[in-house]
């Protein structure tokens, strides 16, 4: 599978825009970008994925690439409540998720 | 959205005994359910993949003796720690996924997980 990178801690205030980047410069062409969240002792939650064009969701945005090699999860207005472990994650259709370190997130009130 | 419960939520047992933990899949069915553990500090390591009716898929160094697996419905699956050690302690999760065809049907939906503790 192919790996990813993302930065291990990023700080944003509250109510503001934050760019969350990932690194994937050996992805394939049938490789889809997800998104997860873990907010301490829970279980991850899905965010957002996709496989060449940008998408929206009610949670987030993800910007991808023209070459696909990066990608930018985008939460539009930071809250208290985004505080959480985010992970990058390629994967095939039907394929498994095999999560890497991800970025730590905090939110200053 | 898609819920995935897990039972019990916590559990503490004496080392040797067995532990048995349920991941079930509320609102859709899953046509095939994922196990992970969680160190402390750590991220979450895929132990296997069950497809319902079929054998699991474990991963590589996973003991399949030890960490029995068994994916009976469209709607359960659950994990049995077999003759736990205090080194079985860990944050267990399930995740499930319906495979229908369209945006959500390639989504892993997690539980909120088990913590196990064996003394």
């Amino acid at each position: 599978d192919a790996k990813t990178t993302q930065p291990n801690s990023m700080e944003s205030n509250e109510e503001e825009p934050v760019h969350l980047p990932c690194n994937h410069s050996t992805i394939s062409g049938t490789d889809y970008i997800h998104w997860y969240r873990q907010l301490p002792s829970q279980g991850p939650e899905y965010v957002i994925h996709g496989l060449t064009s940008n998408v929206n969701n009610r949670m987030a945005s993800l910007a991808i690439a023209e070459d696909r090699k990066s990608s930018t999860l985008i939460l539009h207005r930071a809250t208290l409540r985004d505080a959480a472990v985010y992970y990058c994650i390629l994967s095939k259709q039907g394929g498994k998720l095999i999560f890497g370190q991800g970025t730590e997130l905090s939110v200053k009130p | 959205g898609a819920v995935v419960s897990q039972h019990p939520s916590r559990v503490i047992c004496k080392s040797g005994t067995s532990v048995k933990i349920e991941c079930r899949s509320l609102d859709f069915q899953a046509t095939t359910m994922f196990w992970y553990r969680q160190f402390p500090k750590q991220s979450l390591m895929l132990m296997a993949t069950s497809n319902e009716g079929s054998k699991a898929t474990y991963e590589q160094g996973v003991e399949k003796d030890k960490f029995l697996i068994n994916h009976a419905s469209l709607t359960l699956s659950t994990l049995t720690v077999t003759s736990a050690h205090p080194e079985d302690s860990s944050f267990y999760i399930c995740s499930a996924r319906s495979g229908l065809a369209g945006l959500l049907g390639d989504t892993q939906y997690f539980g909120p997980g088990t913590r196990l503790t064996v003394l």
